[in-house]
């Protein structure tokens, strides 16, 4: 089975801090996903890797980027953290060209 | 923008019923179409995934419906059971590359015993 390990179920943060959230993939894909999700509002894609070093932005890139520095490992960085970035935050993997994407358990981030 | 609009927000149906959600796209270069199941505290995971060259595909109690002219495509479970609650999403992409998936907004479904 494909396991995507997100390594933080909960956290809280204030606000102007920088939050690390961080994701392993156990299937050597390709392609690696941070979405946000609020209600309402489904899962709205933030960035993207096809490759090791390689991002692409997504829908809402704004306020966060993130580091691809080996092929299982995804990060989202929030530079400096805001009350609007309260959310839960997944992460997913894919081999991409038709392949299912592959979700981790999510993050619930607030930002106090 | 949403790219895929999905309805309804929230369903509750009896058990043993039939629960139909609908979703609706624009952009005509999408063909892959997959419906993720999310249980509370749990990610996302594919229930069912559809291609524009079928109009239908059934996986045991649940079958995607798909009218590619009205660019349309729906959820059916058939006999709901209170296991089945959860919220469904709809997804569309282009079935090449990275295969970035647009998600629609999401309904609650809720089955009653």
């Amino acid at each position: 089975d494909v396991k995507v390990t997100q390594s933080s179920r909960y956290l809280v943060k204030r606000t102007g801090e920088k939050v690390f959230l961080e994701c392993v993939q156990d299937m050597d894909h390709e392609n690696m996903f941070w979405y946000r999700q609020d209600p309402g509002l489904g899962l709205r894609l933030i960035y993207f890797s096809y490759d090791v070093k390689m991002k692409e932005k997504g829908d809402i890139p704004e306020g966060y980027s993130v580091s691809r520095e080996k092929k299982e490992r995804f990060s989202l960085i929030l530079e400096s953290a805001s009350t609007n970035q309260t959310s839960m935050y997944l992460c997913a993997s894919g081999r991409g060209d038709g392949q299912p994407q592959h979700f981790g358990d999510g993050t619930r981030l607030s930002i106090l | 923008q949403q790219q895929v609009k999905q309805s309804p927000q929230s369903l509750i149906v009896q058990k043993g019923g039939i629960s139909i959600i609908n979703c609706a796209y624009e952009n005509t270069a999408f063909d892959y179409f997959p419906w993720y199941q999310q249980f509370p505290g749990k990610g996302p995971a594919l229930l069912i995934a559809i291609r524009p060259d079928v109009s239908e595909k059934k996986e045991g109690r649940f079958t995607i419906s798909f009218n590619k002219s009205a660019k349309q495509f729906s959820l059916h479970i058939m006999d709901s059971q209170p296991g089945d609650s959860a919220t469904y999403f709809c997804a569309a992409s282009m079935a090449t590359g990275a295969n970035n998936l647009f998600f629609g907004t999401g309904t609650r479904l809720t089955v009653i015993p």
